[in-house]
């Protein structure tokens, strides 16, 4: 079956622009995750939804990042202002329900110049 | 200290060698482990389910030491290809989220 998708794949944009991510989870999986990793780095936790519970924002690095899940299915991730600390590739994964093994999409390479 | 920790390498071993990577978690309430294989500039894809009794998939071997909350996998007869980083999780006894170890690096050479 399909797996995690993302997009854009790649994308660069200019410091102080706004960028929204996307992510197709696996269709029945409940609980969405949006990470974020540096070059050579692990991953950072960013974001949770599970179901129709609120989300679990306590990874969220500042109030410049936001995120949605429509419809218990597709998400967003919002980062207004970008700046070139917030490069790195965001990673979106999605599971089964909470506590699952986690499937992850390939990932949105974003670069700020 | 970190709820998940993992020696970060590099491991650097030929061909053919048989390579152990340990994992250690803080947590005692941790219900359950897994194993992750993340390539370079690449998503990280499940690897493999730790169980309590220990498993075997192939070449490699997960256990799990409650008692000392550690879990490991061992790699038989490394091949070029199992070059990668290799992350422990573990899902939070508390929170039920998942913890990524910041991973391993193995290096196969020729």
């Amino acid at each position: 079956g399909a797996g995690v998708s993302q997009s854009p794949s790649n994308k660069v944009t200019e410091k102080g622009k706004d960028v929204e991510l996307r992510c197709d989870p696996i269709s029945g999986h409940t609980a969405l995750y949006w990470y974020r990793q540096s070059l050579g780095q692990g991953l950072e936790f960013l974001i949770y939804f599970q179901g129709n519970s609120a989300p679990d924002k306590s990874g969220l690095p500042s109030d410049r990042f936001s995120a949605e899940r429509t419809g218990g299915s597709v998400s967003t991730l919002t980062i207004q202002r970008t700046q070139q600390e917030d490069s790195a590739v965001y990673l979106c994964a999605s599971s089964f329900t909470q506590g699952n093994e986690q499937y992850f999409g390939p990932g949105t390479r974003l670069t700020v110049t | 200290r970190k709820e998940v920790e993992q020696d970060p390498g590099p491991f650097n071993v030929p061909e053919g060698a048989t390579v152990a990577f340990n994992c250690t978690y803080s947590n005692s309430a941790s219900q359950s482990f897994f194993w992750y294989r993340q390539d370079c500039r690449k998503e990280p894809k499940l690897l493999m389910s730790v169980y309590s009794s220990g498993n075997e998939d192939g070449r490699f071997t997960a256990q799990l030491n409650r008692a000392s909350q550690y879990i490991s996998l061992l790699i038989r007869d490394s091949k070029l290809s199992d070059s990668a980083t290799y992350l422990c999780v573990v899902i939070s006894g508390n929170t039920g989220k998942l913890i990524f170890g910041q991973g391993t690096t193995l290096q196969v050479k020729p």
